[in-house]
């Protein structure tokens, strides 16, 4: 069963770059069958996706967010990241990571979330 | 603000069918697939309904879905107490480089 693993401080400085690690487990990543996403949700708000990674190394970023986010992947340890700079009390949320696949394009497995809290 | 368009909220009495909306535009729900995903409290979102209308095994015959021009819409028939959750809808959005969108998601209660 694949499972998906996100890690990260939980604490960060206005004005800092968030850094987060997706681990995903019961599965390789290193498939051309799926890519590998960053989605966030702020607390009683709704969904935004933040970027995908393929394991080519092909990115795609949210508009919103591109200036500011960088998405990397290491299939070496079946990992793939995410780093987010300059961040604003706007970017405290929950950080979901999941998987999409590419024949039917949907996320099909997800992380649990980790709570990424922007405070002095 | 979202770019995909649901109401806030919905609700339904056991038993009933419900129908929820999403409204987007030609660069999105009008030239791609939807996907309806459900949050119950405290999760992650799960599947439902992928590619307009067709739903995952596992996901019961009540979900079905939708989509006609730039809207779509999810139906729940035979509401249960399960069912009350947060319910998105996903599409892919061809502007600038392409990227996900969802909208802003809609309660469900079930009274």
């Amino acid at each position: 069963q694949v499972q998906l693993q996100e890690s990260g401080p939980g604490l960060v400085k206005p004005s800092q770059t968030l850094s987060l690690t997706c681990t995903v487990s019961g599965g390789s990543i290193n498939s051309d069958r799926y890519y590998w996403n960053w989605i966030r949700q702020p607390a009683g708000k709704g969904l935004e996706w933040i970027g995908r990674i393929y394991t080519s190394g092909s990115t795609n970023y949210n508009p919103s967010l591109k200036s500011r986010v960088t998405i990397s992947v290491d299939t070496s340890k079946n990992q793939f990241s995410l780093k987010l700079s300059s961040v604003t009390a706007a970017d405290t949320a929950v950080y979901y990571c999941a998987r999409g696949t590419v024949i039917h394009d949907y996320f099909d497995y997800w992380g649990q979330g980790t709570l990424l809290t922007v405070s002095s | 603000q979202s770019v995909l368009t649901q109401p806030p909220s919905a609700s339904g009495t056991p038993g009933q069918r419900v129908t929820i909306s999403c409204s987007g535009g030609s660069s999105n729900i009008g030239s791609n697939y939807v996907y309806w995903y459900q949050q119950l409290p405290g999760t992650a979102p799960k599947l439902l309904i992928y590619k307009n209308n067709q739903r995952p095994s596992g996901v019961p015959d009540r979900f079905s879905g939708s989509k006609s021009g730039t809207s779509a819409s999810l139906a729940i028939s035979g509401l249960r107490s399960e069912d009350e959750a947060d319910y998105y809808c996903v599409a892919w959005d061809d502007s600038l480089s392409g990227f996900w969108v969802f909208g802003g998601g809609t309660k469900l209660t079930v009274l």
